[in-house]
């Protein structure tokens, strides 16, 4: 069906504050990965699921940032007292399985920390 | 090691034009080669994909050609168009995760 919808779209927010991201992936995706783009960058990895566990959390920066995916389907990154620097577009991908399937992304959502 | 470089940060071609965009990667582990194409906006949506068994692929318009001894693969667009503005970005990944190492991005513009 869909493709991968992230919500919300635009993330405006004071340093600080705790914030929730989210990302549905595809029906059926087995495999989810969170990353995060700076701008005028390529996407970095952050984390990535298979099913319910987080398989690598390797990307993540530093304790303030944690993903869930308690279903296997849905998943939320959480940043706390977000930081002026954390200001990103952090996309979402999903793919059929974990490995080399083909990662589709969703459109990102835009975290700006004032 | 993990770094994927990406060359050049940007380009400009005339339509009907061949542009060329180059990565190069240190890790060894990698054996899966992808190029995404991002619109503004947009997330990145994969163009075409290379494994290091062989040393060129093509669909369509595009190309990848891939260096295996040299570390280094690059895409080809043929006959670019207008339409093909837009970021390219190469990435590496080892085919037990799936995690992808993205190369900086190359910024294409093709005037009409």
């Amino acid at each position: 069906g869909a493709g991968v919808s992230q919500t919300p779209s635009n993330k405006v927010t004071e340093k600080g504050k705790y914030v929730e991201l989210r990302c549905d992936p595809i029906s059926g995706h087995t495999a989810l990965y969170w990353y995060r783009q700076s701008l005028g960058q390529g996407p970095e990895f952050l984390i990535y699921f298979q099913g319910t566990g987080a398989a690598d959390d390797s990307g993540l920066p530093n304790d303030r940032f944690f993903a869930v995916r308690p279903e296997g389907s849905v998943s939320t990154l959480k940043i706390q007292r977000t930081e002026r620097g954390d200001s990103a577009v952090y996309l979402c991908a999903s793919s059929p399985r974990l490995g080399t399937d083909t990662q589709y992304f969703g459109p990102g959502t835009r975290l700006t920390v004032l | 090691q993990q770094q994927v470089k990406q060359s050049p940060q940007s380009l400009i071609v005339q339509k009907g034009g061949i542009s060329i965009i180059n990565c190069a990667y240190e890790n060894t582990a990698f054996d899966y080669f992808p190029w995404y194409q991002q619109f503004p906006g947009k997330g990145p949506a994969l163009l075409i994909a290379i494994r290091p068994d062989v040393s060129e692929k093509k669909e369509g318009r595009f190309t990848i050609s891939f260096n295996k001894s040299a570390k280094q693969f690059s895409l080809h667009i043929m006959d670019s168009q207008p339409g093909d503005s837009a970021t390219y970005f190469c990435a590496a990944g080892s085919g037990n995760t799936g995690k992808l190492i993205f190369g900086q991005g190359t910024t294409l513009q093709v005037k009409p």
